[in-house]
């Protein structure tokens, strides 16, 4: 089966950085996703990993250890427009994601 | 300048009739998704087409069959209409082939809220 979890839901404060883990157990692994996705829109794409180790993208950091079946996601210098659902997804093979069931991120002043 | 998009963006229907949601991509991809994400936002795939050949077909109802008249469009027929069919589908697209070992970022579309009474 395919198991994919993060939690359900996060609250930071703007300017602070918060962590937010993926760990997973599925059939097939070729690459690991984060998506961002505000409410009532489509989810946008954040970042790709699919060696171990840490991805930079300017404030937003991925990294995976697949090992160990985790992931996490590193947002610093939080604003209130990253107010989002974060979701996690696997390639499980031939181009199939699955996706966590997203971590609901809400930053307050 | 829009990527992916999907038509209608709403759509409010009765339970018992057929509906269609159309979705066309200007990108170039080869691949394109239909996901469905439900109340409680899970996001979940139901099938993907590769120039125009189904690749994906998760175990959806027979009730749904998508269709894919040329690589740059996936529509999605709804028949017979369920209660349990409300939720938002995303059509997606990505470049390149459908391979087991090949991955490339999936763009998503807008979005079709689909509320069945």
């Amino acid at each position: 089966g395919q198991n994919i979890d993060q939690p359900t839901e996060m609250t930071a404060t703007e300017g602070a950085i918060v962590q937010i883990n993926c760990t997973y157990q599925t059939s097939g692994f070729n690459g690991l996703f984060w998506y961002q996705q505000h409410a009532g829109e489509a989810p946008t794409f954040l970042s790709y990993n699919v060696l171990d180790g840490l991805e930079e993208k300017g404030r937003f950091s991925s990294f995976l250890s697949r090992s160990k079946g985790y992931s996490y996601l590193l947002l610093k210098e939080l604003q209130m427009k990253d107010s989002a659902s974060y979701l996690c997804a696997v390639n499980t093979g031939f181009q199939k994601l699955v996706f966590g069931t997203g971590t609901r991120l809400l930053v307050s002043p | 300048d829009t990527a992916v998009s999907q038509t209608p963006k709403y759509l409010v229907t009765q339970m018992g009739n057929d509906k269609s949601i159309k979705c066309e991509q200007n990108l170039g991809h080869d691949t394109m998704y239909w996901y469905k994400q439900d109340s409680k936002k899970f996001l979940k795939i139901m099938f993907s087409y590769n120039n125009k050949e189904l690749i994906i077909n998760e175990t959806v109802p027979n009730r749904f069959s998508p269709k894919s008249p040329d690589k740059a469009h996936l529509n999605l027929h709804i028949n017979s209409l369920e209660l349990g069919d409300s939720a938002v589908y995303f059509c997606a697209s990505s470049r390149g082939t459908s391979g087991r070992s090949y991955t490339d970022t999936q763009y998503f579309g807008p979005g079709t809220r689909l509320t069945v009474l």
